[in-house]
């Protein structure tokens, strides 16, 4: 089975330019999550969707970053304007049950950010 | 609150040796404990669970407790490889909120 695609892999930008994030899930997984990896830590959840819907975007600095999973599937993560501290390795992972369970998750390979 | 703390690296150790990296937790009720590995250049990949007490995942020669009454989940091999260099993270999904809660992660570096 396909596992979670994203892309682009890299991508580098000058601070307060925008940058977005695509992420298609394992076919049937209900849950989709995107995650901020900065170096020598280990992921932060930014956002957490079920099917279409926010279940959990506590985390997520919405003055700047924002995210949909359009149609249940792809998600994309946006963020407008970057600024130094948002370089860093962005992870999209996904499960197959619903929001609330202890299913495993599926990382993708990762997108890494570097803004100048 | 839920948190997870492993030991610090880089760990060093010579091909075939012995493997251990500590990894204790703090949760409320009864998480589910996972390990992660992240190869150089590449997304995390799940590398063992246990989802109760005395539940011992394991995979690629890889092995680890669920052990509630020390509260830890520590990851051993028994004869390591060069192709075991990585980033292993130990993570616990809350029972509260089902968050995945991590660790910082600990470098291993195998030399032949």
């Amino acid at each position: 089975e396909a596992g979670v695609a994203q892309s682009p892999r890299y991508k580098i930008i000058e601070k307060r330019q925008s940058v977005a994030f695509w992420c298609n899930p394992i076919s049937g997984h209900a849950t989709l999550y995107w995650y901020q990896q900065i170096l020598g830590q280990g992921p932060k959840l930014l956002i957490q969707f079920q099917n279409n819907g926010v279940v959990d975007d506590s985390q997520l600095p919405k003055d700047r970053f924002s995210a949909e999973r359009l149609k249940g599937v792809d998600s994309t993560l946006k963020i407008q304007p970057a600024k130094l501290e948002d370089s860093a390795v962005y992870l999209c992972a996904s499960s197959p049950g619903l929001a609330g369970s202890a299913d495993t998750q599926y990382f993708g390979p990762g997108t890494r950010l570097t803004v100048l | 609150g839920n948190s997870v703390t492993q030991m610090e690296g880089p760990v060093t150790l010579s091909e075939e040796a012995f493997l251990t990296i500590n990894c204790t937790y703090t949760a409320t009720g009864y998480p589910s404990l996972f390990w992660y590995v992240q190869y150089p250049g590449e997304g995390l990949q799940l590398l063992l669970k246990a989802t109760k007490a005395d539940d011992k995942g394991s995979n690629k020669g890889f092995e680890a407790t669920y052990r509630k009454e020390t509260t830890s989940f520590h990851l051993e091999k028994g004869s390591v490889q060069v192709s075991d260099s990585a980033v292993y993270f130990c993570a616990l999904i809350s029972p509260s909120n089902y968050q995945l809660i991590w660790g910082a992660g600990t470098k291993l570096i195998i030399k032949p």
